[in-house]
């Protein structure tokens, strides 16, 4: 496919447990995101890649969530003890660089319970 | 602190009539915005954006103005159609910062409908 795809669509887990969240951008684009979208607000930054290395992680909230894109394309985020107030949609993106628009994927919803 | 700000959380219109959106925000070192529409069970998708050298944008049915000096920016959507019904965000980047950041800051939306 052509456009941001994220797996699963849809997520739910206990309480304390880890999840992991996939993320495959579009191909070529170097620049890949994380965003948390709750209920009633609009998507907040978590972290930014620049190819392998995280060139921004001022967005995650806490020593709980970690990302990686080991090979400059896929990506997963990653919840160690999960808590309640994780559960959103956790929104991907990818773009090619500065100042062009930046594609996301459909989200995966994720429900800590 | 909210740095991008939409005030209207709602918006209804009538089918073929003009629709504007508007977007304010307050951090001077934003130099690119962007509007994204999005359905539900969907993610954000990308309208149409304009940057900080210019004060107007226009692609097909949409026009973006920006109004540096006020902080303020907004969607026009002419002539409305049923299928834009959705939720509109504003959303907005530091590109030049220095920074080596391209994040989006959005604010959070609104919704527009049709009147029937």
């Amino acid at each position: 496919g052509a456009g941001v795809s994220q797996t699963p669509s849809n997520k739910v887990t206990e309480k304390g447990k880890y999840v992991e969240l996939r993320c495959d951008p579009i191909s070529g684009h170097t620049a890949l995101y994380w965003y948390r979208q709750s209920l009633g607000q609009g998507p907040e930054f978590l972290i930014y890649f620049q190819g392998t290395g995280a060139a921004d992680d001022s967005g995650l909230p806490n020593d709980r969530f970690f990302a990686v894109r080991p090979e400059g394309s896929v990506s997963t985020l990653k919840i160690q003890r999960t808590e309640r107030g994780d559960s959103a949609v956790y929104l991907c993106a990818s773009s090619s660089g500065a100042y062009t628009e930046a594609f996301f994927g459909q989200g995966t919803r994720l429900t800590v319970v | 602190d909210q740095q991008v700000k939409q005030n209207s959380p709602s918006l209804s219109v009538q089918e073929g009539r003009i629709s504007i959106l508007n977007c304010d925000y307050t951090n001077s070192m934003f130099d690119y915005f962007l509007w994204y529409k999005k359905y539900p069970a969907e993610g954000p998708t990308f309208l149409i954006s304009i940057s900080s050298i210019k004060d107007k944008n226009e692609d097909g049915r949409f026009t973006v103005f920006l109004n540096k000096s006020a902080k303020h920016l907004s969607l026009h959507i002419v002539p409305y159609q049923p299928g834009d019904s959705a939720v509109y965000f504003c959303a907005a980047s530091a590109q030049n910062s220095g920074a080596g950041s391209y994040q989006l800051t959005f604010g959070k939306g609104t919704k527009l409908s049709v009147i029937p």
